[in-house]
Formats: structure tokens, sequence, C-alpha cells
């Protein structure tokens, strides 16, 4: 059971190419999430979904977009890469909302912009 | 607003000795709260959750933790350190304007010296 993966690991981008990172999950969860973790800081929500065909913005959405077109799959898009976007971000899924079942996290992408 | 406050960045103790993470939190309603735990280079993991039953909660590896609504703390405890415990501590909080969201503390980093 590969639970939440995340791919790449490691990217390395210059300002303003663009770029997809990718999530999936196996558990057939209805919620999935977006994170982003800078030193000290704790984990900000960039985007949510409860579902295919549904997401809502988070704390920190600018300079990011979404899509979630099957239960499984989540990317995160970067239109136009800015050194404030480097990052680690970690994408999570949950059965039902968060406020009573825990969030399974991927290992993370670690994202740096040059 | 609703916060989340860990009051140490970091704690380091002695192998087999107890471990104290302190949480506050602030929040006009019952909240559910969370730790999870993030070793190097991976995602967190749920270590235990609180959502209104016993205020003593149990998880794992040997971590508990306990609701004290009129302190308004959910600190994180452990009898005897180990070196694998040594990662990063988040105490999470449940937002009360969305049930499909939560709210991160800043993160303890725990170091356990041998």
């Amino acid at each position: 059971n590969a639970g939440v993966t995340q791919t790449p690991k490691f990217r390395i981008l210059k300002i303003g190419q663009s770029m997809t990172l990718q999530c999936a999950q196996d558990m057939n969860h209805n919620y999935m999430y977006w994170y982003r973790q800078d030193p000290g800081m704790g984990l900000k929500l960039i985007y949510y979904s409860v579902g295919a065909g549904i997401t809502d913005k988070g704390e920190v959405p600018n300079g990011y977009n979404v899509s979630r077109s099957t239960t499984e799959d989540f990317p995160l898009r970067l239109e136009l890469a800015a050194p404030s976007q480097t990052s680690v971000y970690f994408c999570a899924s949950s059965y039902q909302g968060a406020r009573n079942q825990p969030q399974h996290f991927g290992d993370g992408t670690r994202l740096s912009i040059l | 607003a609703q916060s989340v406050t860990q009051l140490d960045s970091h704690v380091s103790v002695s192998e087999g000795t107890p471990v104290l993470l302190r949480c506050n939190y602030s929040s006009s309603y019952s909240p559910s709260l969370f730790w999870y735990v993030q070793h190097p280079n991976k995602g967190l993991q749920l270590l235990l959750k609180y959502t209104s039953a016993a205020t003593l909660v149990k998880g794992i590896n040997g971590f508990e933790a306990e609701f004290k609504k009129s302190e308004t703390s959910f600190h994180l405890t452990k009898p005897s350190a180990h070196m694998s415990d040594a990662a990063e501590y988040f105490c999470v909080v449940s937002s009360k304007t969305s049930y499909d969201k939560v709210i991160f503390g800043p993160g303890t980093s725990l170091s356990v010296i041998p």
C-alpha cells in the first residue's frame, strides 16, 4: 500500500519557469491538501479539495493552481516560478475533513528557485 | 483568530529521560487537537489526536498528551526518550470556521543525547 506519493522529490527551477508537482493517493480518500513548509513556520495550506472536481483556496494560494479530475490525483501547478516559492511542498489526504480525520502525508518535494 | 503556540522551538533531552513538548492554543470553542511527528526528509505522521473524548490521549511509540481546557494546553509527553524520537513535532488545532482545515504550530525540534 503506497499511501501518498509525491513526485519529483527534488527540483531546481529558474525564475519564470513553470512546473507541476504530482501527488497521488491510493487510499480512496475524498480530501486532498497541498501545504508548503518554510523553516520555523509550520505548514501553510495552499489549496485543498473535498472531492473530484472541487477545489478551494487555502491561506497562501497566490502563484499556484490546482485541479482534481480524479479521486486519486491532485497536481499543483506553478506557472511563473519566483524565489519566494522556494520551499518544501507536502501533499496530504484524508477520508473526511481534517477536523476529525488524521491526514496522511507524502514525503515532500523540495523545490529551489534560483 | 485561531493560533497554535509551541513554546519551545528546540528541546534537548538525554536518552532515557522524560520528554515534554508544550503546546497552547487559542480557541473560543472546543477544538480537535493533534500531534504529528516529522523525521528528517520525511512527511508528517500522526502521533495522536484529541476529539472531545478522554482528556488523556495515548498515541504511538509511548507518547501521550493531556487536553486541559482551563489552560488551553495540549502538551506532549513521553516517560523515557529513545534515540529514534529525535524529530520535529507539530501541534495542530482544528479550524473553527472550516470542517476541512487545520492550523499547524511552528514545530518543536527534539534532540536526544546518547
